[in-house]
């Protein structure tokens, strides 16, 4: 089994441009989150989808959408991408619903926004 | 907001040293503790975890403690190994806005030969 699976891995944006990040499990978990990581500040919520068909917002959705396009893959959208994205993304999944349960993460997207 | 306060931000121990990080939270009805490790250019990864009912886990070489009332958890690593050199991440579940974990802001810790 791949876990979660993320592409790209890398991607460099020029500010304004727009891009999805993918995002891909096959550990048939129900829940399904996207996080950033920037230094010193841990990582942070951005979105998440509790079960296939709904999503709600973290701690930092502004600038994001997200798409639960079915029971394995959830994507991350940047309509207008500004250098405050510049981050790396991760995307992860758990097998219930809530948070009370072990996430399992990605390696990542690194984008950077110039 | 919920306070979720990880110490230290650095850690360097010797081979074979123990090695504790603590992490002190504000919510009192947290009830989930996990400990995240993450290696360099991946994703963190569940090292170990414990539920407010019980006060200490272990797993072979590492433990978690939990103080409730003090609301604090801790991390310990024994007999550290160089591939114990990671960043480490507390993640409490935070009641208040909706239940979510909460990162702490992470430990680099080093493991010297």
């Amino acid at each position: 089994n791949a876990g979660v699976t993320q592409t790209p891995k890398f991607q460099v944006l020029k500010t304004g441009q727009s891009m999805t990040l993918q995002c891909a499990q096959d550990m048939n978990h129900n829940s399904m989150y996207w996080y950033r990581q920037d230094p010193g500040m841990g990582l942070r919520l951005i979105y998440y989808s509790a079960s296939e068909g709904t999503t709600d917002k973290g701690e930092v959705p502004n600038g994001y959408n997200v798409s639960r396009l079915n029971k394995r893959e959830f994507s991350l959208r940047l309509e207008s991408a500004a250098p405050s994205q510049t981050s790396v993304y991760f995307c992860a999944s758990s097998d219930r619903g809530g948070y009370n349960s072990p996430l399992h993460f990605g390696n990542g997207t690194r984008l950077t926004v110039t | 907001g919920e306070n979720v306060e990880q110490h230290p931000s650095t850690l360097s121990v010797q081979e074979g040293d123990s090695a504790v990080i603590k992490c002190t939270y504000s919510d009192s009805a947290s009830n989930y503790f996990p400990w995240y490790k993450q290696e360099l250019g991946k994703g963190p990864q569940l090292i170990i975890d414990i539920r407010s009912n019980v006060g200490e886990k272990k797993d072979q070489r590492i433990a978690v403690t939990l103080n409730k009332t003090a609301k604090h958890f801790s991390l310990h690593i024994t007999e550290t190994q160089p591939e114990d050199s990671a960043v480490y991440f507390c993640a409490p579940l935070i009641t208040g806005g909706g239940n979510k974990l909460t990162f702490g802001t992470g430990t680099q810790l080093k493991v010297e030969l």
